[in-house]
């Protein structure tokens, strides 16, 4: 069953360092998203993405964070001046369509010291 | 505001011992409502979409269910290999973001 890949699973950063999370989409699907979970809350919405620009993005969402589709198979989000509070995984979903289910992979833990 | 609150927010289970999670959303308009799985340390696996009042899904030993207020994700006969934490998602209107509540834990001893 295709899915969706996520690279590396753990990132450990220095504060203002900055990072770039890697995806891999399933392939057939248009529509690109990241999500966030610190540890014991719950999963936040960060961007989305569709037709190779920013449809929606969250007020966590701001100028440190960047996102781009580099080729036709991965998805990147880049945090710009990485923060303590950067610290959590960090989940990529796609879907094959507006309103269609979300499938996501497994995360990058993301630890800044 | 939370648009999405899921209750209880731990249920420990004797195998067998069938139970309901619930679900309840305020947001008006619901585009689709959408419960996942989350085994720790990984992303959270789909399960069901559901888009109108009255809509039942079944997969296995869960059945979702869906009215004008909340959903109820039923868990019949539960084994052990279904301790996971359970999501509920809502897609508010012209909204591409899926809004998560903070998931029931479901611990089920052998």
């Amino acid at each position: 069953e295709p899915e969706v890949t996520q690279t590396p699973s753990h990132q450990v950063t220095q504060m203002g360092q900055e990072v770039i999370l890697r995806c891999v989409p399933i392939s057939n699907h248009l529509y690109f998203y990241w999500y966030r979970q610190i540890l014991g809350q719950k999963v936040e919405f960060l961007v989305s993405f569709y037709n190779n620009e920013i449809s929606e993005k969250s007020e966590i969402f701001d100028d440190q964070f960047s996102v781009e589709r580099p080729d036709g198979s991965n998805f990147t989000l880049k945090i710009r001046s990485t923060k303590l509070e950067d610290s959590a995984m960090y989940f990529c979903a796609s879907s094959e369509g507006w309103g269609q289910p979300q499938h996501f992979g497994d995360g990058t833990r993301l630890s800044i010291l | 505001e939370d648009q999405v609150t899921q209750s209880p927010e731990a249920l420990r289970l004797q195998e067998g011992e069938s139970s309901s999670l619930n679900c309840s959303y305020t947001v008006s308009g619901l585009r689709g409502l959408f419960w996942y799985r989350q085994d720790p340390g990984k992303g959270p696996e789909f399960l069901f979409t559901l888009y109108s009042a009255g809509e039942e899904k079944e997969k296995e030993r869960l059945k979702a269910t869906l009215t004008k207020k909340e959903s109820f994700l039923h868990i019949t006969a539960p084994k052990p290999e279904d301790s996971a934490t359970y999501l509920c998602a809502v897609s508010p209107p012209n909204d591409y973001k899926l809004s998560f509540g903070a998931g029931t834990t479901v611990t089920v001893r052998a």
